[in-house]
């Protein structure tokens, strides 16, 4: 049975860092790619974030790009996502999503809450 | 950049069938993908590549996609299908996923 788990959040200030972790289990990790989406508080999806099977290639939205960095630990079968200088607009529920191809979520793990406010 | 466009609402009796359309431009030359999210709950895929399904989702849920519109149906509706419909696609334009906006089932 495939699992995700997602850790990490919690509340930031402006300007603060944050490091999600997702710890996947139940199928080939090293074979798929791997995404983040988030969703703000009563609002839709958004994509933050994917990467390769191997790490190599990685991809993210216009909103996040310089600021978030997603990488992949394919011995500890664990996507992270590192977020610096976070703004109130951050604030989200963020969910890890392994990929059946890219860019096509196959299978969501529960979520973390982030919330950025001084 | 690429835009997907759903109405943000869509309501039916049970037993009815809901149809959920997702506008983009030229949107049948892409892969369409479509997620069921309950209230609480993670999204979950419920049509892939524009008509498949993946393990565990019912027949009543098909996929067709043509010209600038996708559209997901969902026939015999029940009141556990009320949820929030997403479209989604890979934009090979630039390398973005694209969601759209989401439309609410309401089962009358």
């Amino acid at each position: 049975e495939v699992q995700l788990v997602e850790t990490g959040g919690g509340l930031a200030q402006p300007g603060e860092s944050l490091r999600l972790s997702c710890a996947a289990s139940g199928f080939t990790f090293i074979t798929y790619a791997m995404s983040w989406v988030r969703q703000a508080p009563g609002k839709g999806l958004e994509w933050v974030s994917s990467i390769s099977p191997s790490g190599g290639t990685t991809y993210y939205a216009d909103s996040v790009k310089g600021r978030f960095t997603i990488s992949r630990d394919n011995s500890d079968n664990t996507v992270f996502l590192h977020m610096n200088s976070l703004r109130a607009e951050d604030t989200a529920v963020y969910y890890c999503a392994k990929d059946w191809q890219l860019g096509d979520f196959e299978f969501w793990g529960q979520g973390t809450l982030v919330t950025v406010s001084s | 950049s690429y835009v997907l466009t759903q109405p943000p609402s869509v309501s039916v009796a049970p037993g009815q069938t809901a149809r959920f359309t997702c506008g983009g431009d030229d949107i049948g030359s892409k892969s369409v993908h479509w997620y069921q999210q309950k209230p609480g709950q993670a999204p979950m895929l419920v049509i892939y590549y524009n008509s498949d399904r993946p393990s565990g989702i019912p027949a009543r849920f098909s996929g067709s996609s043509s010209g600038s519109t996708a559209i997901l149906t969902v026939s015999s509706v029940e009141a556990g299908d009320e949820a929030d419909y997403y479209c989604q696609v890979w934009s090979s334009a630039n390398n973005h996923v694209v969601f759209g906006g989401g439309t609410k089932l309401t089962v009358l």
